[in-house]
């Protein structure tokens, strides 16, 4: 079983920071990285697939970034708003593995207090 | 709208019991999956299934059982022989054969030993 680590663990921050998490991967063999969010009581839903060194993306105030050779990722939320807060899950997919096996890492829980 | 939907969202079961849960979707995904979901944890891979009539164990399969009929459907059993099956079980499908589209997720099913 591969190992995907997300840090915090949890984040509490007022509206209108910024904030960014971490997520560590195996640098060998990799292939894609998905970050999700996952709101209370609904289901996650896909933020960025990223499968190249250097990968940028960005959707509204959310980017990801993606260093392959140093097996990490980051997560920035520009001026944080109470609707951000979930869970931000990352997703690892090694080459080697079955298409679609995703590993994931436990999560960072975002709170964003008014 | 397309998506997943799992069914019941509440489910408790008796020691010694089989249950099963219910996935469907209408999304024309080849790939389903079933996740596990415990405090403090990543999400564990249970099953998958990539075509109809065709499924692989995951990292936790012990106790549980799958059936892939339809492309619609991916039903998860958990069996008495899970020694401990309080938790709550995602399941989700993926778009075309690899994984550089994310997964859509269903609302999640919780399971309770009573």
């Amino acid at each position: 079983i591969l190992n995907v680590e997300q840090s915090p663990q949890s984040l509490h921050v007022q509206e209108g920071d910024s904030t960014n998490f971490t997520c560590s991967f195996p640098s060998s063999n990799f292939y894609a990285l998905h970050w999700y969010r996952w709101e209370t009581a609904k289901s996650p839903e896909a933020l960025f697939v990223m499968t190249l060194n250097g990968d940028e993306k960005k959707k509204g105030r959310i980017s990801a970034t993606l260093n392959t050779k140093e097996g990490y990722s980051y997560l920035y939320i520009k001026g944080s708003q109470p609707e951000d807060s979930a869970t931000y899950l990352c997703a690892f997919i090694d080459r080697g593995s079955t298409l679609g096996r995703l590993y994931f890492g436990r999560g960072t829980q975002l709170t964003v207090w008014p | 709208d397309g998506g997943i939907t799992q069914s019941p969202k509440y489910l408790f079961r008796k020691e010694g019991q089989n249950v099963t849960l219910s996935c469907e979707q209408n999304l024309n995904h080849d790939a389903m999956y079933w996740y596990r979901q415990d405090p403090g944890q990543g999400l564990r891979l249970i099953y998958y299934s990539q075509i109809v009539n065709d499924f692989q164990k995951g990292d936790i399969a012990e106790g549980y059982s799958v059936s892939r009929e339809k492309k619609e459907s991916f039903p998860l059993t958990v069996t008495s022989a899970q020694k401990n099956p309080t938790a709550f079980y995602l399941c989700a499908s993926m778009e075309g054969q690899g994984p550089l589209y994310g997964y859509t997720f269903g609302s999640g099913t919780r399971l309770t030993v009573v």
